[in-house]
C-alpha cells in the first residue's frame, strides 16, 4: 500500500517540460526530504534528485524538484526518447520509522 | 564508490522461508550513517520497502511484513540478510537490497541499490 500519491502516468513530446507530482502528508514529505527515482525496464532504480531539489553527479540538469508544503514535485525540461522510464517518489515517513513510496508514474515521451 | 549485490535463490516453495544475502564492497556496513535496506517490487507493480538494520543491529520493518521478516548484520563478511518466512505467491518479486543515507536525526536518499534479484514463491 502506497502512502505518497503520483499519477499513473504522463506524457509529452521532445522538447517538452513535463512534470510529475507526488503527494504526502505531515509524517513524510511535510517533515522530511523527498527523492526521485529513475527506473528501466528490468533495472534497478536509480537516484535521480535527493534533498527535494539536489541531483547526484552525472544527472542532467534537465530533471529538477521542488517541495512544498505536503507535495513534491519532479520536472524534466527538454524532453528526450531516453527518458521514458517509470519514475518514483519516496519519503521517510516518521509514523513508520522507514522509507514510504509512491506507486510510479510511467512517462512516455510520445 | 559503495556496490551492493544479492544473493540467494530464485524459487521458494509456498510455506517456505526466503533467504537473501547482500554483499557491500567499497565501504563498511559498520558505518553510522547508514540503514541497510530491504525494498521489494512485484511484477509490474511499485516499490515496497520491507525493512532497515543499522550498524548497531537495531532493525525496523514494515508493519505489513513485520510477523514474517527478519533482517540480519554480518559485519566480518560485510553483507546483510533478509529472511521472509511463511512465503505466499504474494512474495514473489524482485528483492532489492539498497543503502538508505541518515544523518543528525533525519533520514533522506537510498542509494544505492543493488541490481536486484528476483524470487518466485511456486511449488
Amino acid at each position: 500500500q502506497s502512502v505518497l500519491t503520483q499519477p499513473p502516468s504522463a506524457s509529452g513530446t521532445p522538447g517538452q517540460r513535463v512534470t510529475i507530482s507526488c503527494s504526502g502528508s505531515t509524517s513524510n514529505i511535510g517533515y522530511n526530504s523527498v527523492s526521485w527515482y529513475q527506473q528501466f525496464p528490468g533495472t534497478a532504480p536509480k537516484l535521480l534528485i535527493y534533498s527535494n531539489n539536489q541531483r547526484p553527479s552525472g544527472v542532467p540538469d534537465r530533471f529538477s524538484g521542488s517541495k512544498s508544503g505536503t507535495s513534491a514535485s519532479l520536472a524534466i525540461s527538454g524532453l528526450q526518447s531516453e527518458d521514458e522510464a517509470d519514475y518514483y517518489c519516496a519519503a521517510w515517513d516518521d509514523s513508520l520509522n522507514g522509507w514510504v513510496f509512491g506507486r510510479g508514474t510511467k512517462l512516455t515521451v510520445l | 564508490q559503495v556496490q551492493l549485490q544479492e544473493s540467494g535463490p530464485g524459487l521458494v516453495k509456498p510455506s517456505e522461508t526466503l533467504s537473501l544475502s547482500c554483499t557491500v564492497s567499497g565501504g563498511p556496513v559498520s558505518s553510522d550513517r547508514y540503514y541497510w535496506s530491504w525494498i521489494r517490487q512485484p511484477p509490474r507493480k511499485g516499490l515496497e520497502w520491507i525493512g532497515y538494520i543499522y550498524y548497531t543491529g537495531s532493525t525496523n520493518y514494515s508493519p505489513s511484513l513485520k510477523s514474517r521478516v527478519t533482517i540480519s548484520l554480518d559485519t566480518s563478511k560485510n553483507q546483510f540478510s533478509l529472511k521472509v518466512t511463511s512465503v505466499t505467491a504474494a512474495d514473489t518479486a524482485v528483492y532489492y537490497c539498497a543503502r538508505g543515507y541518515c544523518s543528525g536525526g533525519s533520514c533522506y536518499d537510498i542509494d544505492p541499490w543493488g541490481q536486484g534479484t528476483l524470487v518466485t514463491v511456486s511449488s
